[in-house]
């Protein structure tokens, strides 16, 4: 069955210390990796997205991941996190056989001065 | 600019109650999706159409239906509301294309008493 791991629940980094949030997915095929951001009270906004090619993806807000297909991970990196970017973190993965998203428990992000 | 609504934004209901949450897309998708959101389980899907008349099932779809009489909207129905749909409600759209973006839409959080 389709899964997608993300293994740490809370995390919290000073401000401009660097951020590596972990996804681990499985898989039969190659999936289409998303990171997504939820502000409190907001909706999700997109942050990266994987399909093909490169195997690591810049997003916004300084964000870039890293598709590993030998250990089934995409994991986002930031390298100097600013207070704004204290919010919860959702890897999803999707597939050709279908448009809709499987989602991980979300991590969330902590930063302290 | 297109965007998607939901609405209302919150709503207090009591159980046994049949309760309808709006969606509604301009971005001319032809792919919507219901997904709830709770603590630990991050976001599961409910339910997901590809197109007009088209809807499916999703994770956990009992005690809800959805229908799809147009493009823009999807509206989500809670046959009989039990204190278990306590949640946050998120509608996404998507265009035709496993790669494509999900866009969500502000959320509703529902209390069922």
């Amino acid at each position: 069955a389709q899964s997608v791991t993300q293994p740490d629940i809370h995390i919290t980094v000073s401000e401009g210390a660097s951020l590596e949030l972990r996804c681990n997915y499985s898989y039969g095929a190659t999936p289409y990796l998303f990171w997504y951001v939820q502000s409190p009270g907001q909706g999700l906004q997109l942050l990266l997205k994987y399909f093909s090619g490169d195997t690591l993806v810049q997003g916004i807000k300084g964000f870039e991941a890293e598709f590993k297909r030998s250990q089934s991970s995409f994991n986002l990196r930031k390298p100097s996190v600013h207070w704004s970017d204290a919010a919860e973190y959702f890897c999803a993965v999707g597939e050709d056989s279908g448009y809709a998203l499987n989602f991980g428990k979300g991590t969330s992000l902590l930063v302290t001065p | 600019d297109a965007e998607i609504t939901q609405s209302p934004r919150h709503k207090i209901t009591e159980t046994g109650r049949q309760v309808t949450l709006a969606c509604h897309q301009t971005w001319n998708h032809n792919n919507m999706f219901w997904y709830r959101q709770d603590l630990g389980h991050g976001l599961r899907l409910i339910h997901y159409s590809y197109g007009v008349h088209d809807t499916n099932k999703g994770e956990v779809s009992d005690g809800y239906s959805v229908s799809r009489s147009n493009t823009e909207d999807l509206p989500l129905t809670l046959e009989s509301a039990a204190s278990s749909q306590t949640s946050v409600y998120f509608c996404a759209s998507s265009d035709s294309s496993p790669q494509e973006t999900q866009y969500f839409g502000p959320g509703t959080r529902l209390l069922v008493l």
